[in-house]
């Protein structure tokens, strides 16, 4: 079956832009996560949803990053007035359900140049 | 606080020469260590799930250990198809921590 697909895979955005990156889980999955990583760093934590439930975002840095997940399949990650410390890629990952039998499957990411 | 560690940064084999990537964590309740592979422009691949200290897994020329303070990824007679960077990562109920990775290079 599919896997997690992010779209766009690559964005560039100007200083002050706002973006919104798309996640398409496995068809199924409950759990989904975002995740920031860095060039030559592990996946940072931003946020979780169980269903459409947005369980935990103490990983989001700043009020400017915003996800929803309205209807527990796809997601999105709104970033606003991006600045440049925002350039990094955006991982997201689904899992069939909560719990510890249940590894993460991730996209391919979104990588985001703020200029 | 909750803490991943892997070492070494970077490890380069030749071909056929066996070695093992560490994975060092300080959590509060583990509920599960998992291994992932990463490929250049890629997302994490899931690799192994391990639970207890003891526990051992095995997949082709990879295997997996743990102990109550750390984990092992065991690669044996690698090939160059195995260079990537490998990351761990721990669960402590609704959050994974991930480590920083180890990038392998396997010369042929």
């Amino acid at each position: 079956g599919a896997g997690v697909s992010q779209s766009p895979r690559y964005k560039v955005a100007k200083r002050g832009q706002d973006v919104a990156l798309r996640c398409d889980p496995i068809s199924g999955h409950v759990s989904l996560f975002w995740y920031q990583q860095a060039l030559g760093q592990g996946p940072e934590f931003l946020t979780y949803f169980q269903n459409e439930a947005q369980l935990d975002k103490s990983g989001l840095p700043s009020d400017r990053f915003f996800a929803e997940r309205p209807e527990g399949s796809v997601s999105t990650l709104k970033i606003q007035r991006t600045q440049q410390e925002d350039s990094a890629v955006y991982l997201c990952a689904s899992s069939l359900r909560t719990g510890v039998n249940s590894p993460l499957h991730f996209g391919n990411g979104t990588r985001l140049t703020v200029t | 606080e909750d803490q991943v560690t892997q070492s070494p940064e970077a490890l380069r084999l030749q071909e056929g020469e066996s070695s093992s990537l560490n994975c060092s964590y300080t959590v509060s309740g583990l509920r599960g260590l998992f291994w992932y592979r990463q490929d250049p422009g890629k997302g994490p691949e899931f690799l192994f799930t391990l639970y207890s200290a003891g526990e051992e897994k095995e997949k082709e020329r990879l295997k997996a250990t743990i102990t109550k303070k750390e984990s092992f990824l065991h690669i044996t007679a690698p090939k160059p198809e195995d260079s990537a960077t490998y990351l761990c990562a721990v669960n402590t109920g609704n959050q994974f921590y991930f480590g920083t990775g180890t990038s392998l290079t396997v010369i042929p």
